[in-house]
C-alpha cells in the first residue's frame, strides 16, 4: 500500500517560530501537494512539486515555503508562524498517469500556534 | 474557473439504507475527472471513486458508486447498504491540472 507519512500529528509553536512540517511518501510519486484544511473553507492549496527541487504556488502560498530536495520527501516551511497559520494541514501525493491523479493523502498535522 | 459544489452540509441515514450525496461542478474544460473522499474522524483523506469525462460507464467501487450527469454537471456519491463505519466528511473534487475541492459534507449513519 502506498504511505505517506507526516511527521507529527499534533504540534503547537509559538508565534515568530519557524516550523517544519515534513512529509515522506515511499512509492516513487513525481508529485507531491500540501494543503490546509480550515471549517468551512474546505482544502485549500499551498504549494506543489511535480519533480525534485521543483515547486509551484497553490493559491495560498504567502506565508509558507517548501523544500523537495528529494523525490519522496516535500516539507513545508512556516518561516515566522502567526496565529492565523493554526490550521490541519494534509501532506498528498500522486503519480502522473494523464488522466485521473488520485492523491494518496497522509494523516494530517494539527498545528497550534499560540 | 472551476468550481465544485456540495449543497448538503449534513446527511443522516439509517444503518443499512442508501443514501446520495450531492455534487455540481462548473468547468469549461472538455476533459476533466471527479473524485470522491472520505475523511473520517482520523483525518486521512480516503480516495473512494474517481469518473472521467470522457467514461462512458458510471464509476463503481463495492459500495460506492458515481452517478455521473454530464449534461446536469452533476457527479452524486451513491453509498448503498449504509454502515456505521460510513460515518465521516465526504469530499467531491474536481480536476483538470489541479484538484478543486468542495467543502464537504457530513454524513452520520444511525443504528
Amino acid at each position: 500500500d502506498v504511505k505517506v507519512t507526516q511527521s507529527s500529528r499534533y504540534l503547537v509553536k509559538r508565534t515568530g517560530e519557524k516550523v517544519f512540517l515534513e512529509c515522506v511518501q515511499d512509492m516513487d510519486h513525481e508529485n507531491m501537494f500540501w494543503y490546509r484544511q480550515d471549517p468551512g473553507l474546505g482544502l485549500r492549496l499551498i504549494y506543489f512539486s511535480y519533480d525534485v527541487k521543483m515547486k509551484e504556488k497553490g493559491d495560498i502560498p504567502e506565508g509558507y515555503s517548501v523544500s523537495r530536495e528529494k523525490k519522496e520527501r516535500f516539507s513545508l516551511i512556516l518561516e515566522s508562524a502567526s496565529t492565523n497559520q493554526t490550521s490541519m494541514y494534509l501532506c498528498a501525493s500522486s503519480l502522473t498517469t494523464g488522466g485521473g491523479e488520485k492523491l494518496f493523502f497522509g494523516s494530517g498535522t494539527q498545528l497550534s500556534v499560540l | 474557473a472551476q468550481k465544485i459544489t456540495q449543497t448538503q452540509p449534513g446527511m443522516f441515514v439509517q444503518e443499512k439504507e442508501a443514501v446520495t450525496l450531492d455534487c455540481t461542478y462548473d468547468t469549461s474544460d472538455q476533459s476533466y475527472g471527479l473524485f470522491w473522499y472520505k475523511q473520517p474522524s482520523s483525518g486521512e483523506m480516503i480516495f473512494l471513486i474517481y469518473q472521467g469525462s470522457y467514461d462512458e460507464q458510471n464509476a463503481t467501487e463495492g459500495r460506492y458508486s458515481l452517478n455521473f450527469q454530464k449534461a446536469r454537471k452533476s457527479a452524486n456519491l451513491v453509498i448503498s447498504a449504509s454502515q456505521l463505519g460510513d460515518s465521516a466528511m465526504y469530499f467531491c473534487a474536481g480536476n483538470n491540472r489541479k484538484l478543486i475541492w468542495g467543502l464537504g459534507t457530513s454524513l452520520a449513519v444511525n443504528p
